[in-house]
């Protein structure tokens, strides 16, 4: 199975901070990856598909980047609801689905 | 307006089974995979399976953590996607989501997802 680990696992920023998130696959996925943002008690909630493609209503503050193993996404200014717990997953219609072990952006 | 609704899960014993079934509502149901994630008390996401629709026909694919005990299936004309989980475990413990599956350029997202149920094993 493919393995994906995100780093890091958590990060302090203040709002208007620009906050990177890697995610690094054990094998090439092309770009079939997604990125998932999780607030406490509440579902999931897409924001990147495909590596770079952000879903519909998602802030364009948010940007995913990257193909093969490494991928990244950043959010360019730090709002306040964007606190919360992000989360990469391997996606190909073929193959099983994973998801990396989460990063908690968290109040600086 | 897509919603997914999971039924109540609840206390179950060890070694007992437990169905979750997620009702959709707001989409052509039958037009889209149906996939099942779950996350312990306290940890990350941990995908569980997914179900294909009736035209690739409707196979699934299990996480090795719980593939023979977890089966998926769909009822298409109640649209309603099933979890059929057996031999409980302690550590199947946790929140149980329902998402729907999109595929777009080649790549899988869960698009929209339940509002999750949770299970709870304990003697």
């Amino acid at each position: 199975d493919i393995q994906m680990t995100q780093s890091p696992s958590s990060v302090s920023a203040s709002v208007g901070d620009r906050v990177t998130i890697t995610c690094r696959a054990s094998q090439g996925i092309s770009s079939w990856l997604a990125w998932y943002q999780q607030k406490p008690g509440k579902a999931p909630k897409l924001l990147i598909y495909a590596a770079s493609s952000l879903q519909s209503g998602v802030p364009s503050r948010f940007n995913g980047s990257g193909s093969g193993s490494d991928f990244t996404l950043t959010i360019s200014s730090l709002q306040p609801e964007d606190f919360a717990t992000y989360y990469c997953q391997q996606a190909n219609t073929f193959l099983k689905l994973t998801f990396g072990g989460g990063t908690k952006v968290e109040i600086k | 307006e897509v919603q997914l609704v999971e039924s109540a899960g609840g206390l179950v014993q060890p070694g007992r089974s437990l169905r979750l079934s997620c009702t959709a509502s707001g989409f052509t149901f039958g037009d889209y995979a149906m996939s099942w994630v779950r996350q312990a008390p306290g940890k990350g996401l941990e995908w569980l399976g997914f179900i294909r629709r009736k035209p690739y026909g409707g196979t699934t694919e299990y996480a090795a953590s719980v593939e023979g005990r977890f089966t998926i299936s769909r009822d298409d004309s109640k649209r309603i996607a099933y979890l059929e989980m057996s031999s409980l475990k302690i550590e199947d413990t946790a929140m149980y989501y329902c998402a729907r599956v999109a595929v777009r350029r080649g790549s899988v997202g869960l698009d929209y997802w339940g509002q999750g149920t949770l299970v709870t094993v304990s003697s």
